[in-house]
């Protein structure tokens, strides 16, 4: 069965610090996998969209790494802002082009 | 903002009711995306239209159905609403079917179904 799984469920850090959101998945055949923030009440909006190639990238303070043999993925944020508060949602597409399979997220909390 | 409008933002339903929700895709997007995020949860996928066609559906049941008219604005019916069916609907407009490509979302329409 397709199934995403993120951890930790949530997660509270001070303005400033660094974290590392996880990503593990069972869907294939695999295409490409998205890191997803969506703030309370509104739409999900990307943040990076990654191939089976690509195993970086970047977007500001944003890094996701995707490690295809594992079938892992990580979310690393730097220098953490408070709007930076969210919940953040990985999500595995897979190759028959259709199957969009999201993870139940991981809510971040950063306190001044 | 992603430019994808939907309507209306909030609405309540009565068990066994049918209810509409629309969408506006971005200007320049042909490719439609339905989805219902329960509380708490990850959205699950519905169903996707592609230039007026179903391109793709998720595992829920045939009362929940859609439209894509010919400007790409697109239509989510669902018929014989039950409890469990309030959630989030998110639409999401991209300007390919192909899924490497960036999806926009709207900013959603609560349903609530007592």
């Amino acid at each position: 069965k397709n199934q995403v799984e993120q951890s930790p469920q949530s997660l509270i850090i001070l303005e400033g610090k660094n974290c590392t959101l996880q990503c593990n998945y069972t869907v294939s055949p695999f295409s490409n996998l998205r890191w997803y923030k969506q703030d309370t009440g509104r739409g999900p909006v990307s943040l990076t969209i990654m191939t089976f190639s690509e195993n970086t990238k970047s977007n500001g303070r944003y890094t996701a790494t995707l490690d295809a043999d594992t079938k892992q993925s990580s979310l690393h944020i730097t220098a953490s802002q408070l709007s930076d508060s969210a919940s953040y949602i990985c999500v595995v597409i897979d190759n028959y082009g259709q199957n969009f399979v999201f993870g139940p997220g991981t809510r971040l909390s950063v306190l001044p | 903002e992603t430019g994808v409008t939907q309507s209306p933002t909030h609405l309540i339903k009565t068990r066994g009711q049918q209810v509409t929700l629309r969408c506006s895709s971005q200007s320049g997007h042909n490719t439609v995306s339905w989805y219902q995020q329960a509380l708490g949860q990850g959205p699950q996928f519905i169903f996707q239209y592609y230039r007026e066609e179903e391109n793709g559906r998720g595992n829920f049941p045939p009362r929940f159905s859609g439209l894509q008219f010919p400007n790409y604005s697109s239509e989510l019916n669902v018929n014989a609403l039950e409890l469990d069916d309030s959630a989030l609907y998110l639409c999401a407009s991209s300007p390919s079917e192909r899924t490497t490509y960036e999806q926009y979302f709207g900013p959603g329409t609560r349903l609530t179904v007592t």
